[in-house]
């Protein structure tokens, strides 16, 4: 059974700071995996997807890697601003289904 | 991108009534929805997906019976949770899927936080 795991669970950091936020998973047959942000009381928005053969996407101050083999994530904000506080998630697709299994999130908040 | 809207963002309701959230695909077909369920400082955890024109498959542990999705267009699905009670009380998010998208990313509605008291 897939297991997905976020550390830290909680992140506090003045503004300007570069953070990573990890992410780890058991099974590596995975099909994709996916970093969503998460406001309080509202929706996912997805912020990358890297396939199972990608090393690592990038979006504006956000990248983000995968290596596979170890069953590992990490997603990097570089000069982070007060509007990045949000639970970011993580999630991987299994292959041969759509179904996504997420982890708990890491609960971000940047300080003015 | 596309847009899945979500309605209601929340509901209180008395135990022993149902409630019926809806979730539509605005600019594209969602040839497949699925439901999520979201605890208090829990991961998102599948409930079932659903298929245009199709029943419903439900995970593990939960019930077809109280959980119930129509997936009737390409562009609508519903969950009734029939006979709520404050243990059914969760934040409950869809998310929609199509063969445009497939193997891309997933667009999710905006939640609905269900309170039962």
């Amino acid at each position: 059974k897939q297991e997905v795991t976020q550390i830290p669970a909680a992140l506090s950091v003045p503004e300007g700071e570069n953070l990573v936020l990890n992410c780890s998973f058991t099974d590596s047959a995975i099909y994709n995996l996916q970093w969503f942000r998460q406001d309080p009381g509202k929706g996912l928005t997805s912020l990358l997807l890297i396939q199972s053969s990608q090393r690592e996407q990038t979006s504006g101050r956000l990248n983000a890697s995968l290596d596979k083999s170890s069953g590992r994530s990490t997603l990097y904000i570089a000069a982070s601003q007060p509007g990045d506080s949000a639970t970011y998630l993580c999630a991987v697709c299994q292959g041969g289904s759509e179904k996504l299994v997420f982890g708990k999130g890491t609960k971000l908040t940047v300080n003015p | 991108g596309a847009v899945v809207s979500q309605h209601p963002s929340w509901v209180i309701c008395k135990s022993g009534t149902s409630v019926k959230i809806e979730c539509r695909s605005l600019d594209f077909q969602a040839t497949t929805m699925f439901w999520y369920r979201q605890f208090p400082k829990q991961s998102l955890m599948l409930m079932a997906t659903s298929n245009e024109g199709s029943k419903a498959t439900y995970e593990q542990g939960v019930e077809k019976d109280k959980f119930l999705i129509n997936h009737a267009s390409l562009t609508l699905s519903t969950l009734t949770v029939t006979s709520a009670h404050p243990e059914d009380s969760s934040f409950y998010i869809c998310s929609a899927q199509t063969r445009q998208y497939l193997n891309e990313k997933l667009f999710f509605g905006s939640g609905t936080q269900l309170s039962v008291l």
